[in-house]
């Protein structure tokens, strides 16, 4: 089983629509999470981090289940610029070793 | 503005070829810096950690003489792969943990695209 496991997708979505995507990771010690995004051939790309609590930043809700071992981010009203993959990451351990998964590619069309 | 530097950006060269992947820190200190890399549609996986002054500690599957990996300051690691093969070609990125961003868990470079013939 893989440490962390996203739906690849690809969703294809039109512009202004609400998206959803999916993450559960295997380790019940892991101590911090993340959603990053990575645009084709381009270094990954911190967009944000998710906490216990929940956490909104403009138009994106990330949400974490510690229970069910299961992270959320919710983009609202799609922009082309959206366009991307977005991988769910995993901080294990104190070793601040990031585990990513393979990604779930979004593509928003006119 | 980049706070971590990767050099070169692309590297096309003959097998057998040793190929050397500098990662700088700009405007921090970083004990420890993390190599990955990265196939067409896959994610990345980490290869190994690299610790300042001391031996880098890799991944499993991940061969050490085949991937050598320098440390010597605390703003530069470097990996070298080692007579390189078509299989090595891959995308390969580093990335450093500055400890005063406690809301950045890692700062990635630009990425090396290496590809082997």
């Amino acid at each position: 089983r893989k440490e962390v496991e996203q739906d690849p997708g690809p969703f294809n979505v039109p512009e202004g629509a609400t998206v959803a995507f999916n993450c559960t990771y295997s380790n019940s010690a892991s101590q911090s999470f993340f959603w990053y995004r990575q645009d084709c051939r381009k270094e990954p790309k911190l967009l944000m981090s998710v906490y216990s609590s929940g956490n909104e930043d403009g138009r994106f809700t990330a949400q974490l289940n510690r229970a069910s071992q299961y992270i959320s981010l919710l983009i609202r009203d799609s922009k082309l610029s959206d366009s991307a993959t977005y991988l769910c990451v995993v901080n294990a351990d104190s070793s601040y070793k990031l585990i990513f998964g393979s990604g779930t590619r979004l593509l928003v069309r006119p | 503005g980049a706070v971590v530097s990767q050099h070169p950006s692309w590297v096309i060269c003959k097998s057998g070829t040793s190929v050397k992947i500098e990662c700088r820190s700009l405007d921090f200190q970083a004990t420890t810096m993390f190599w990955y890399r990265q196939f067409p549609k896959q994610s990345l996986m980490l290869m190994a950690t690299s610790n300042e002054g001391s031996k880098a500690t890799y991944e499993q599957g991940v061969e050490k003489d085949k991937f050598l990996i320098n440390h010597a300051s605390l703003t530069l690691s470097t990996l070298t792969v080692t007579s390189a093969h078509p299989e090595d070609s891959s995308f390969y990125i580093c990335s450093a943990r500055n400890a005063g961003h406690v809301d950045q868990p890692q700062h990635f470079g630009d990425g090396t695209r290496l590809s082997i013939l």
